[in-house]
């Protein structure tokens, strides 16, 4: 069975600090896709990236970087000098075929002005 | 372009009552699928379906019912509401990769809240 684990509850942070939110899962695929997606207050989910297990390269867009380290399971987003748009619950997902994702119960992230 | 609609947003059922919630989408996606989110326990998946006139169960079907005649149109049917469905329910559909389902990138409705007293 596919587990995504999401420590982090709640993280508050100040506005214009850096904060990573711990994303760690287990699979038993050999191929498999990571996700993160953001639900901000109005509640819509807005997808953010896709990372193939194949493609253990770091991504960076904008102010948003991903860690991906197989070695440890782990595939941790890092928000540079955050703002309050960033305010949301974020939820790393996984997929390992048809039948839909397997999400963490998310981590939500409160920006302070 | 509208993307997943979800109707109606907001329901409130009392204990018993059958209802539907409709989804559609307009970008002529094959795969289609129904979430559900509780609080602190994330979205989880309550049924799917790869193409009109296939569906299949995901990690929570139980009390949920679906069809899919049309490639745009996946309704999820509560058949006796009981207040353990009160919940937000997400449709999602994306294209279906030829060879690797894994890659499909959903996009989501907005989500119905649904309230079972």
């Amino acid at each position: 069975a596919q587990k995504v684990t999401q420590a982090q509850t709640e993280i508050s942070v100040v506005e214009k600090e850096d904060v990573t939110l711990d994303c760690v899962y287990e699979t038993r695929d050999t191929t498999y896709y990571l996700f993160w997606y953001k639900q901000p207050p109005s509640g819509e989910l807005v997808f953010l990236i896709r990372r193939n297990s194949f493609d253990e390269q770091n991504e960076i867009s904008g102010r948003y970087s991903w860690n991906f380290q197989k070695s440890t399971s782990s595939f941790n987003f890092t928000i540079t000098a955050s703002q309050v748009v960033d305010s949301a619950v974020y939820f790393c997902a996984l997929s390992g075929g048809a039948d839909g994702l397997t999400f963490g119960k998310g981590t939500h992230l409160i920006i302070q002005p | 372009n509208a993307g997943v609609t979800q109707t109606p947003k907001f329901q409130v059922l009392k204990t018993g009552q059958s209802m539907t919630l409709q989804c559609a989408q307009d970008m002529n996606h094959e795969y289609m699928s129904w979430y559900r989110q509780d609080p602190g326990m994330g979205l989880r998946l309550i049924h799917y379906s790869v193409g009109a006139g296939i569906t299949d169960q995901g990690e929570v079907p139980n009390g949920y019912n679906v069809s899919r005649s049309t490639t745009e149109d996946f309704p999820l049917r509560l058949l006796s509401a009981a207040p353990s469905q009160t919940s937000v329910y997400f449709c999602a559909s994306s294209y279906a990769h030829p060879t690797d389902s894994g890659a499909n990138v959903l996009t989501f409705g907005a989500g119905s809240r649904l309230t079972v007293l």
